[in-house]
């Protein structure tokens, strides 16, 4: 089974302050995703990557970026944490297009609380 | 803008009823129509897909309806259990944009004993 592990279920942070996630995957799966999600809203896409040091924008990717050194490790970060932050923020991966019809997996988020 | 719509919001369905979620998109060269469960405290988990060329697909109690020239798809829930309560996302995806997904609002159901 795919495992998408996101380092904390749970965060308190600061406004102003720099925040990062961590998202690690086992699958050598190419393409990684960031969401958030709020009540009403769905799934909003932050960033992906589809291969490492590559990423690309998604939907809402403003006061946000990314970083992939490694093929199974993507990271979101937060420049400079304000309270319309606060989210659910989840992790996704998925092979590449080239493998067929393919779904994403996810993690099981990050609740982020910003003061 | 919204690329799926999704309807309704919130669902309370009585236990062995149906459940009936419904999803409308607008691109044509969206190829590939998942729905996600999530529960609480947990991360969306793959329910059931469709593509394109096939009108309906059944995994036990659960039925994906596609219908190509309205643009419309659906999940039935038959015989709904409280087990079944969680929220439920419908999805597509857009070739030329490698594997990007594009998610509804997602829809709350609630099965009552």
């Amino acid at each position: 089974d795919v495992k998408v592990t996101q380092s904390s279920r749970y965060l308190v942070k600061r406004t102003g302050e720099k925040v990062f996630l961590e998202c690690v995957q086992d699958m050598d799966h190419e393409n990684m995703f960031w969401y958030r999600q709020d009540p009403g809203l769905g799934l909003r896409l932050i960033y992906f990557s589809y291969d490492v040091k590559m990423k690309e924008k998604g939907d809402i990717p403003e006061g946000y970026s990314v970083s992939r050194e490694k093929k199974e490790r993507f990271s979101l970060i937060l420049e400079s944490a304000s309270t319309n932050q606060t989210s659910m923020y989840l992790c996704a991966s998925s092979p590449p297009r080239d493998r067929g019809y393919q779904p994403q997996h996810f993690g099981d988020g990050t609740r982020l609380s910003i003061l | 803008q919204q690329q799926v719509k999704q309807s309704p919001q919130s669902l309370i369905v009585q236990k062995g009823g149906i459940s009936i979620i419904n999803c409308a998109y607008e691109n044509t060269a969206f190829d590939y129509f998942p729905w996600y469960q999530q529960f609480p405290g947990k991360g969306p988990a793959l329910l059931i897909a469709i593509r394109p060329d096939v009108s309906e697909k059944k995994e036990g109690r659960f039925t994906i309806s596609f219908n190509k020239s309205a643009k419309q798809f659906s999940l039935h829930i038959m015989d709904s259990q409280p087990g079944d309560s969680a929220t439920y996302f419908c999805a597509t995806k857009n070739p030329g944009t490698g594997n990007q997904f594009y998610f509804g609002t997602g829809t709350s159901l609630t099965v009552i004993p």
